[in-house]
């Protein structure tokens, strides 16, 4: 299995504020790698494929980057509405594998 | 616009079966265009993938489930289902299902449905 690391775990952080998450594959994934926005209650909802690729209807403050081993997603002006847990995917190989999520809270 | 709803007992005894069944509205679940997945989280956890289907001719699964689970499809209803069996307290979780978009080889799961909470309990 590939193991998916996120880093932070939490973070705190203001409305404006320029956001960055890493997410680190156990071995190389090439640009197999997705990003999820989950709110409380609710299922995850996709903002980014193919490591780079914005889905449809996503903010374009939304930008994710990295291929091998090492990615990251970006939120470039935090907005109210983004403070929610992220999680990265890899679909390299099956079994497809999740990162523990990191967790945007309010500063 | 495609829409999945997840249906099934919200709680299951320890050793019994758990069933849940997807039902697609909006489109057509034998396209062949998609593969339609199974995916879980336990209470304050992280998701797990549990496995997908393809149009009833290959299936794939979790090893770390040990064989217990069944995927399968129904095209009269637009619907497909999971069966979990000899089901344990760690089964307890929200249960998802979500159609896999495709690209090239690339595949993500979009949309997803609201998930159901299952309780494995005495």
């Amino acid at each position: 299995d590939i193991q998916m690391t996120q880093s932070p775990s939490s973070l705190s952080a203001s409305v404006g504020d320029r956001v960055t998450i890493t997410c680190r594959a156990g071995q190389s994934i090439s640009t197999y790698l997705n990003w999820y926005q989950q709110k409380p209650g609710k299922a995850p909802k996709v903002l980014i494929y193919a490591a780079s690729s914005l889905q449809s209807g996503v903010p374009s403050r939304f930008s994710g980057s990295g291929s091998g081993t090492d990615f990251t997603l970006t939120i470039s002006s935090l907005q109210p509405e983004d403070f929610a847990t992220y999680h990265c995917q890899q679909s390299y190989s099956t079994p497809l594998t999740f990162g523990g999520g990191t967790k945007v809270e309010i500063k | 616009q495609v829409q999945l709803q997840e249906s099934g007992p919200g709680l299951v005894k320890p050793s019994q079966t758990l069933s849940l069944t997807c039902t697609v509205s909006g489109g057509s679940i034998s396209s062949g265009d998609f593969y339609w997945s199974w995916i879980r989280q336990p209470p304050g956890k992280g998701l797990e993938w549990i496995g997908y289907i393809y149009y009833r001719v290959s299936t794939y699964y979790n090893p770390s489930l040990e064989s217990r689970p069944t995927i399968s499809i129904d095209t009269s209803k637009n619907q497909f289902s999971l069966k979990l069996n000899s089901v344990t307290a760690a089964d307890t979780a929200v249960y998802y299902c979500a159609r896999v978009s495709l690209t090239g080889r690339h595949n993500w799961f979009d949309p997803w449905g609201q998930g159901t909470l299952v309780t494995v309990s005495s």
